[in-house]
């Protein structure tokens, strides 16, 4: 099965710092999503990544897919007390029949 | 609007009882996918159904069961064999074919004492 792990597990920052989430797969990645969750909500898709070397960004967020498909990254620029929740990473395996997320990183935004 | 409904947001559980989640969707998606979620950790995946009248296990099946005899209702019945039954449930739809852009519901917090 595909593992995704991300870094770091949880996160404090001052708003308008500048952060940065990290995913890395054990396998190659052929789809990289990012989502973000609020506490005890469902989750609301942010981003989707396929290809080596694709960025994405969406108002200050900016995902980013290495070159060699395992390692993704998930920026924030500016932080606002409305960025804090829980970001998790999705990939689905290579015949699309499952699909799995890592851990989740755990943000809080300190006004 | 189109999306995703569960209910109840909560459920409280005798230890032994059945219990169903309803996971109903209006977007005409395929795909269907329940998710367990721990405190502090990420969603693990149930079961999931790419069509109607057909479904897979994920990768904690146990002590759980579905069916899917419409497109728009995948409902979840956690049985009296899963040992550690309450969490946060999430149900989820995408469309057919290989995108991942899942669609989840707001959840349902089971509890069972």
């Amino acid at each position: 099965s595909q593992e995704l792990e991300q870094s770091p597990q949880s996160l404090i920052v001052q708003e308008g710092k500048n952060l940065t989430i990290n995913c890395t797969s054990s396998k190659t990645l052929y789809g990289l999503y990012w989502y973000k969750q609020k506490y005890g909500e469902g989750l609301i898709f942010l981003m989707m990544l396929q290809k080596g070397g694709e960025e994405k960004s969406h108002e200050k967020i900016t995902a980013k897919l290495d070159e060699k498909k395992q390692q993704s990254s998930l920026h924030i620029t500016a932080s606002q007390p409305s960025h804090a929740g829980i970001y998790l990473c999705g990939a689905g395996g290579y015949n699309f029949n499952k699909f799995y997320f890592g851990s989740g990183t755990k943000l809080n935004v300190k006004p | 609007d189109g999306g995703i409904t569960q209910s109840p947001k909560y459920l409280f559980r005798k230890e032994g009882q059945n219990v169903t989640l309803s996971c109903e969707q209006n977007l005409n998606h395929d795909a269907m996918y329940w998710y367990r979620q721990d405190p502090g950790q990420g969603l693990r995946l149930i079961y999931y159904s790419q069509i109607v009248n057909d479904f897979q296990k994920g990768d904690i099946a146990e002590g759980y069961s579905v069916s899917r005899e419409k497109k728009e209702s995948f409902p979840l019945t956690v049985t009296s064999a899963q040992k550690n039954p309450t969490a946060f449930y999430l149900c989820a739809s995408s469309p057919a074919g290989n995108s991942y852009e899942q669609y989840f519901g707001p959840g349902t917090r089971l509890t069972v004492t």
